[in-house]
This record gives C-alpha cells, sequence and structure tokens, in this order.
C-alpha cells in the first residue's frame, strides 16, 4: 500500500537553530497538508497545499515557519529559528483531492527543542 | 465553540466488550466525517469514514452518523488490547479538515 513518507523521524536541536522536514506524499495525490500536534491534543492545520499552491497557511506563523511545494509533488517545512515551544510532532498528509476525500498521514516527524 | 468535540477518556473496557466513542462537531455544513487511530508516538492511522447518515461496518468497527444532531460514533466490537490507542475524530467542512482532541481508550485483558 503506498505510503506518505516523511523524514527525519527524530530531530534534536537546539533553540535559534535552524529545521527542515521533507514529506513526500502518495503519487496523485494532489492536495498536500502539514500539521502539528502537540501531545494529547488533536493535529492542528500550519499549512495545506493544492498542487504546488498554498490554499490555507493562515495558522502558520510566518516569522519563523516556511513551506513550499515547488514542483508539487514534496514538500518541506522549515522552522528558523526554533524554539522551545516548537517541540511537538510535525505530521504531512496528503488525499486524493476532493473534499470528500481521507487524509493519508506519514510517519511524523518528532521535533525537540533545547 | 470547538470544532470538534470528544471525551478525553479514558475510556477503559474489558476485554471483549463494545466500545463506544463519541463525537459531535458544530457547524452543519460539515460534510464528511472520519474516524483515526493513534497509537502513543504513532502517527494518526485511518479507521472509517462516513458520509451520510445511519451506519457504516467494517469488521468489528461500526461508524454512526447523525447530521441532525451533529453526532458522530464509532463502536468497537470485541474489543482487543491493541485496540488501546487513542481515537480522533475529524471532519471535513469546505476542504478543511477539523479535529478533536481525541478519546484514550485502554482495553483491560
Amino acid at each position: 500500500e503506498a505510503e506518505v513518507a516523511q523524514s527525519p523521524r527524530y530531530k534534536i536541536t537546539e533553540k535559534s537553530q535552524a529545521v527542515a522536514f521533507w514529506c513526500d506524499p502518495i503519487s496523485g495525490h494532489a492536495t498536500l497538508y502539514w500539521y502539528r500536534q502537540i501531545l494529547g491534543q488533536g493535529p492542528e492545520l500550519l499549512v495545506q497545499f493544492q498542487d504546488e499552491s498554498v490554499v490555507d497557511d493562515s495558522q502558520l506563523p510566518k516569522d519563523r515557519f516556511s513551506a513550499e511545494r515547488l514542483k508539487g509533488v514534496d514538500s518541506t517545512l522549515k522552522i528558523q529559528p526554533a524554539e522551545l515551544g516548537d517541540s511537538a510532532m510535525y505530521l504531512c498528509a496528503s488525499s486524493v483531492g476532493p473534499a470528500d476525500s481521507p487524509l493519508h498521514f506519514g510517519n511524523g516527524t518528532r521535533l525537540t527543542v533545547t | 465553540q470547538k470544532e470538534v468535540e470528544q471525551n478525553s477518556g479514558p475510556l477503559s473496557v474489558p476485554e471483549g466488550a463494545i466500545a463506544s466513542l463519541n463525537c459531535t462537531y458544530s457547524d452543519r455544513g460539515s460534510q464528511s466525517f472520519f474516524w483515526y487511530r493513534q497509537y502513543s508516538g504513532k502517527s494518526p492511522e485511518l479507521i472509517m469514514f462516513i458520509y451520510s447518515n445511519g451506519d457504516k461496518e467494517d469488521g468489528r468497527f461500526t461508524a454512526q452518523l447523525n447530521k441532525a444532531s451533529q453526532y458522530v460514533s464509532l463502536l468497537i466490537r470485541d474489543s482487543q488490547p491493541s485496540d488501546s490507542a487513542t481515537y480522533l475524530c475529524a471532519v471535513n467542512r469546505g476542504n478543511q479538515f477539523y479535529f478533536g482532541t481525541g478519546t484514550s481508550l485502554t482495553v483491560i485483558p
């Protein structure tokens, strides 16, 4: 079964450093999402792409976070500089596109900022 | 008011029993409804989705949707210890997904 690929699985970084996460969605999935999940809470949307275009980045802290999906396939999420409060699970998900299509999640990246 | 509300639990059931997980949503424009299972330290895994009022069954799992009451539930029959996890309810409205905070389920052997 096709999967959403994410890397790295784990990342430990010091505050003020830069960190980047990579995601490759399921082939053919036009819609790609980046979520952040804090322990004990549900995933919260950071950014949503439709092909290479940003559909929603209203919750993305743009002073430190950036995301791109240049060719409409894989995507990178960057944090610079990282803060202690950024420690969380970062989840990438993709869907075929129509509103009733389910999200398929990657394994996630567990970020710890020290 | 939160878009999606779930009882955080923990919910404990004995092995072999039926586990009932509930979710309410605030916007009547919500179109589709999803249940995800999340083991500790892992990412969410899709269990079921439902679009129409009524019941949808898949193996030991049954999703129930009542749009008039804005209520979605997940029943797990013959619960197994391996079902112990957090269950996330999600709704889609306007191509946006909204997640609840999840219900922690423990199945006691």
